[in-house]
């Protein structure tokens, strides 16, 4: 139980456009996702936090207007890259709180390796 | 400042030995600690959390140890496979839903 499914898997996207990505609870309801990003060996970085039917909640130092966050439903989140530029490209994943059998843990989607060219 | 610090970026050992990995912590006041295992393009993957008032947590070959006052948990893999060559990644739950990750150690075993 409890699986995110994320999508796409890969992209790569020219300068100056936008990407969507989207993330789904298959098997449960997600009233919060997280959003991260990772370099190359380096930690899973929260981005923004967003709860379904509100506003999401940014880190220090994420822009907002360029990272637009949608959690329209409870099985689904997406997070829009806008005119993406080539430091943009990294690993973003989406994560969201499970609580089957009283675990705590975070489930993760697969996911998203972006690339800006 | 606030760090979680994996001991090493790098680990590797023989098929069969103990592995041990560490987490430490600055300036955090966990109530749990997770780890997961990630393998290279894809997501984390929970293994394992311990709360605060715990000392050790076992599940099959995996053990974990809680030491609050020397702010660091242990992270054991028994009769280390091949297959369990992975990174894996500590976190804090700092709160009930905010988790804080660490850089992650590459795991290596060879056969």
């Amino acid at each position: 139980g409890a699986v995110v499914s994320q999508h796409p898997s890969r992209v790569i996207c020219k300068s100056g456009t936008s990407v969507k990505i989207e993330c789904r609870s298959l098997d449960f309801q997600a009233t919060t996702m997280f959003w991260y990003r990772q370099f190359p060996k380096q930690s899973l970085m929260l981005m923004a936090t967003s709860n379904e039917g509100s506003k999401a909640t940014y880190e220090q130092g994420v822009e907002k207007d360029k990272f637009l966050i949608n959690h329209a439903s409870l099985t689904l989140s997406t997070l829009t890259v806008t005119s993406a530029h080539p430091e943009d490209s990294s690993f973003y994943i989406c994560s969201a709180p499970r609580r089957d059998r009283g675990s705590r843990g975070y489930t993760f989607g697969s996911g998203t390796r972006l690339t800006v060219v | 400042s606030q760090k979680i610090e994996q001991n090493s970026e790098a680990l590797n050992i023989q098929e069969g030995k103990t592995a041990t990995l560490t987490c430490n912590y600055t300036n955090y006041s966990p109530a749990y600690l997770q780890w997961y295992r990630q393998d290279p393009g894809r997501g984390p993957v929970f293994l394992l959390l311990i709360r605060e008032n715990e000392k050790e947590k076992r599940k099959e070959r995996l053990k974990v140890t809680f030491d609050t006052t020397l702010k660091q948990s242990l992270f054991h893999i028994t009769a280390s496979q091949p297959a369990d060559s992975a990174t894996y990644l500590c976190a804090l739950g700092v709160t009930n839903n905010d988790m804080r990750f660490g850089a992650g150690t590459r795991l290596t075993v060879k056969p």
